[in-house]
């Protein structure tokens, strides 16, 4: 079936440290990725997203490449700042024209001054 | 600039208590989602709906009802609410498009205590 494998949290960084959060999924053929921000006590936003073997979704500093070789799609920034402090979600749309998501666990940030 | 409305934003029932959790989109989607947010789950989709007057079960639909009599709203309820219910919905919608490239636009959650 399909699925999405995040890396466990919480993660704790100080301002300006390089930010990973780790995706693995399980798919048939070619699904599109995203990458959603949940801020405390809102709702999801949309990060970036790709959509085919390759591609590299970027977005307020944040960068993911699609590596259909590894089926990951690795959330990364170069500094990361206190208000990036959220939950992180990555996810897919298999195939099929529904586009329901399927989502990851999530990995809460906190990003300490 | 509405996007996504869910309402209400919090709620607390008794076990076995009825309600509904209404969405309204005022993008003109065709479809629309609904899920459950629980600690270390992620969010898991309970019903969703490809156009006005269709609903479909998703992940978790067991003692769930939606329906979407108009375009812009899609109602989610509960007839005899239980402790396991207890979590954050959200409401979700995009457009239909040739592919899977729309992302989908999310409301901020209804907090929901069950008792």
């Amino acid at each position: 079936g399909n699925s999405v494998t995040q890396m466990e949290g919480p993660v704790t960084l100080s301002e300006e440290a390089f930010l990973t959060i780790n995706c693995t999924y399980t798919a048939t053929g070619y699904p599109s990725l995203f990458w959603y921000v949940q801020y405390p006590g809102e709702g999801l936003q949309l990060l970036l997203k790709a959509t085919k073997a390759d591609d590299k979704g970027s977005n307020k500093g944040f960068e993911a490449t699609y590596r259909k070789e590894t089926t990951s799609f690795h959330l990364e920034k170069g500094s990361v700042q206190v208000s990036d402090s959220a939950v992180y979600f990555c996810a897919l749309i298999p195939l099929g024209n529904t586009g329901k998501l399927i989502f990851g666990q999530g990995t809460t940030l906190q990003v300490k001054p | 600039n509405a996007g996504v409305t869910q309402t209400p934003k919090f709620r607390v029932l008794k076990t076995g208590q009825s309600m509904t959790l209404l969405c309204a989109q005022d993008m003109n989607h065709e479809y629309m989602y609904w899920y459950r947010q629980d600690p270390g789950m992620g969010l898991r989709l309970i019903h969703y709906s490809v156009g006005e007057g269709t609903t479909a079960k998703g992940e978790v639909p067991d003692g769930y009802n939606v329906s979407r009599l108009k375009k812009q709203n899609f109602l989610l309820g509960l007839e005899s609410a239980a402790p396991s219910q207890t979590s954050v919905y959200f409401c979700a919608s995009r457009p239909k498009d040739r592919g899977r490239r729309q992302p989908q636009h999310f409301g901020d959650g209804t907090r929901l205590s069950i008792l």
